[in-house]
Formats: C-alpha cells, structure tokens, sequence
C-alpha cells in the first residue's frame, strides 16, 4: 500500500540553523502538505502546495519557512533560522484533490536546542 | 471563526465498553469531515471521511456518523489495541481552504 514517507526521523539542531525536511509523497497524488505539532497540542496547517506553488499558507508559516519540489518525487520544508519555539513535530501529507482524504508520513521530530 | 471541539478530552474504558467520542465543529462550509488514529510519536492515519450530514462509515469497531454540527465516532466492543488518540479535523470551503483539527480525545481501553 502505497505510504508517504518522511526523512529524517529526528532532527536536533542549533537555534539560528537551517534545516531541511524531507518528504515523499504518495505517487499519483497531486496536493502536498506540511502541519506540525507541538506536543501536547493540535495538529497546526503551515502549508499547501499544488503545481508547484503554494496554494495556502496559515500565519505561522512566514519568511523563514519555504517549501520546495526539487524533483518529481521529493517535497521539502526549509526552515532558515530555527527559533526554539520551533521544535515540534513536522508532518508531510498529500492528497489526489483538496477535498480528498490527506495521508499523513509519520513525521520528523524537530528540536531546536 | 472556524473551530472544531472534541470531547471528552480523555476517555477510559474496558475491553468490550462500547462508547462515543465527539467532534462539534463550526467551519464556513464544510467541505469534508475526517477522522484520524493517533499513537504516541506517530503521524495521524486516516479512518473516515464523511461529507454530507447523515452520512455514517464503518470499518471493524468503528463506525463515524455525520451531522449538520457535530460527528460522532462510535466505539463497539474496543479492545485494548483501539488506544490511541483520535482527531477529528474538518475541511472549510472559502478563499483559506484548510483542515481545521480538534485537540483529540485519548482513549485508554483497559483488558
């Protein structure tokens, strides 16, 4: 069964880093996504992207977030200067329509230290 | 504002305790209903969608029904592999299309 897929699993880094998500969507699906949450609390939308652009975004996801699609397989959340308040946990998604049902990958734990 | 609420917040049953979870919601339109499965660390996976009031699914144990204002998700016999923490999140028509999600309610199923 076909899965999203999301690398690294854990990533720790540096207030002021970079840092960049990895995800994999599912193949034929044509809408991606990124949430995140913090723990204890509910899953937040940052971002939506549809061909090749951005589709939507929510308040959070302001300058020093981007979001690419280097390949045909691969779609990635950059964070430029990682803050503290930015650990959490980073969820990809995709869809084949926007209302269709999104598929979550199992996320990439952020700690910003 | 757009807002979903689930209750309750936690819930603990036993093995073979049928039960309900709520997700009221107040979205602009709503354009889908879903409900996910979340473990500890884990990303959430998808149970149910449900588009239109009057609408139920099922699937094993679970069955998600859909009204004008809330959703519920029914829990029959659960057994202790049904804990988790499950979402409910609702998808808003309009110019800012998103996924609006509740806090969850943790479920505990005691064997």
């Amino acid at each position: 069964e076909p899965e999203v897929t999301q690398t690294p699993s854990h990533q720790v880094t540096q207030m002021g880093q970079e840092v960049i998500l990895r995800c994999v969507p599912i193949s034929n699906h044509l809408y991606f996504y990124w949430y995140r949450q913090i723990l204890g609390q509910k899953v937040e939308f940052l971002v939506s992207f549809y061909n090749n652009e951005i589709s939507e975004k929510s308040e959070i996801f302001d300058d020093q977030f981007s979001v690419e699609r280097p390949d045909g397989s691969n779609f990635t959340l950059k964070i430029r200067s990682t803050k503290l308040e930015d650990s959490a946990m980073y969820f990809c998604a995709s869809s084949r329509a926007h209302t269709d049902t999104q598929y979550f990958g199992p996320g990439t734990r952020l700690t910003v230290l | 504002e757009d807002q979903v609420t689930q209750s309750p917040e936690a819930l603990r049953l036993q093995e073979g305790e049928s039960s309900s979870l709520n997700c009221s919601y107040t979205v602009s339109g709503l354009r889908g209903l879903f409900w996910y499965r979340q473990d500890p660390g884990k990303g959430p996976e998808f149970l149910f969608t449900l588009y239109s009031a009057g609408e139920e699914k099922e699937k094993e144990r679970l069955k998600a029904t859909l009204t004008k204002k809330e959703s519920f998700l029914h829990i029959t016999a659960p057994k202790p592999e049904d804990s988790a923490t499950y979402l409910c999140a609702a998808l808003n028509a309009g110019n800012n299309r998103k996924l609006i999600w509740g806090l969850g309610t943790s479920l505990a199923v005691n064997p």
